[in-house]
């Protein structure tokens, strides 16, 4: 059973860069295409973009202009950079699995929590 | 982008009622569409994919259906474990793959 894990800093200065990594555990990193979902605190859920273990990858428009992602398979790991952060971007993120129509985002981690605040 | 939209925002139901959750997209989305369950301090969790299969180890007291623009997410009988926020998402066309607002099932 795959496992995902987030791990970076609770706590980001506004205008500095977030940057969290999703560890893979207990599976291949090629199973999935790998992304990042939000969740202010309170509301809904905001798809951020996916990256594949080939290092593609595919952005919310609405984000793509702040988003990076990257890859590491030699770790099974997989990051996310978020630049120019407001407190807009104060949420939960999660790393998610996506396997396809059939295994829409099936993996999921348990989220970590990330506070933009001077 | 497509718009999700659910209704009602908060659903009340007895534990052993039905409970009948809606999600409308802005334009078609075929029978991409995927339900969720999210607790408390929890992620969220796959449910439902192609608007009505079950993903594994879902209880058979949730089923969906709908296509198109109407999807509906129905739990036969509310067990107490079942009182959660339920979240619809598309995946027909993106970017950006999107999710609907969610339902919240209280108890009543």
């Amino acid at each position: 059973q795959v496992q995902l894990q987030e791990s970076g800093p609770g706590l980001v200065k506004p205008s500095e860069t977030l940057s969290l990594t999703c560890t893979v555990s207990s599976g291949s990193i090629s199973s999935h295409y790998w992304s990042w979902i939000r969740q202010p605190p309170g509301k809904g859920l905001e798809w951020i973009g996916y990256i594949y273990y080939s290092g593609s990858t595919n952005y919310n428009p609405s984000l793509e202009s702040r988003v990076t992602m990257s890859i590491d398979t030699s770790k099974n790991q997989f990051s996310l950079r978020l630049t120019s952060v407001t407190a807009a971007d104060t949420a939960m993120y999660y790393c998610a699995g996506w396997g396809g129509s059939t295994r829409p985002f099936d993996i999921w981690g348990q989220g970590t929590m990330v506070t933009v605040s001077s | 982008e497509r718009v999700m939209t659910q209704s009602p925002a908060t659903l009340s139901v007895s534990p052993g009622e039905r409970a009948t959750l809606s999600c409308r997209a802005s334009q078609s989305v075929g029978s991409d569409l995927a339900w969720y369950q999210q607790k408390p301090g929890q992620a969220p969790r796959l449910l439902i994919y192609g608007a009505s299969t079950r993903a594994t180890g879902v209880p058979a007291r949730f089923s969906g259906s709908g296509s198109g623009t109407e999807f509906t997410l129905t739990i036969s009988s509310l067990q107490s474990e079942d009182f959660a926020v339920y979240y619809c998402q598309q995946y027909n066309n993106w970017p950006p793959l999107t999710f609907g607002g969610g339902t919240k099932v209280e108890i009543k």
